[in-house]
């Protein structure tokens, strides 16, 4: 099984601050990678799909980067909608999996 | 528009069955592979379960293999999990996801928002 290795697990930060969470796989999944957001008591988003490309009316602040077993999710200019958790997801084999999550916090 | 519209979760004891589904609308239900995740209270995502769009193609997660089975009626745009002997650990909001990809192999770019299950005596 593919492990995903999401850090940190939580951070805190500042209206306007580059924010960076990353994702390592256990093995090699290609760009099979995407990440998501949820908010309190909703269903979680898609943001990125393919490891870097912007999903449709997400706003271009987020950005994903990576290839193979290491990635990237950054909010260029944290804004106050963007406080949430964030994970990512592989879906280059079964079982697909998760990483643990990051909760984004206001400073 | 695409609609995923689960229903079917409630109290069960341990030891139970309970049978969820999810009515899907908006889309060419046949024309891509669907998949259940979960989240436990408090908790993070966690991968369920996936089937293709014609069933041929199906994965669990380890901690449900032999007790889940996932399935679903293109007929009548449905997906469904059957979950036999149900465990404490089993106590989670179930989602309903989209997947891209006709065989499965995408991500989610749709999600319901979810049906409760709760595992106790």
């Amino acid at each position: 099984d593919i492990q995903m290795t999401q850090s940190p697990s939580s951070l805190s930060a500042s209206v306007g601050d580059r924010v960076t969470i990353t994702c390592r796989a256990s093995q090699g999944i290609r760009n099979d990678l995407g990440w998501y957001q949820q908010k309190p008591g909703k269903a979680p988003k898609r943001l990125i799909y393919a490891a870097s490309s912007l999903q449709s009316g997400v706003p271009s602040r987020f950005s994903g980067s990576g290839s193979g077993t290491e990635f990237t999710l950054t909010i260029s200019s944290l804004q106050p909608e963007d406080f949430a958790t964030y994970y990512c997801l592989q879906h280059n084999s079964y079982p697909l999996t998760f990483g643990q999550g990051t909760k984004v916090e206001i400073k | 528009e695409v609609q995923l519209v689960e229903s079917g979760g409630g109290l069960v004891q341990p030891g139970r069955s309970l049978r969820l589904s999810c009515a899907a609308s908006g889309f060419t239900f046949d024309d891509y592979a669907m998949h259940w995740v979960r989240q436990a209270p408090g908790k993070g995502l966690e991968w369920v379960s996936g089937i293709s769009w014609n069933s041929g193609s199906i994965g669990y997660a380890d901690s449900v293999k032999g007790r889940f089975t996932i399935s679903r009626d293109n007929a009548k745009n449905s997906l469904y999990l059957q979950m036999n002997s149900l465990r404490a650990e089993d106590t989670a909001l179930y989602y309903c996801a989209k997947d891209t990809k006709l065989s499965g192999g995408g991500d989610f770019d749709y999600w319901g928002q979810g049906t409760l299950v709760t595992v106790s005596s």
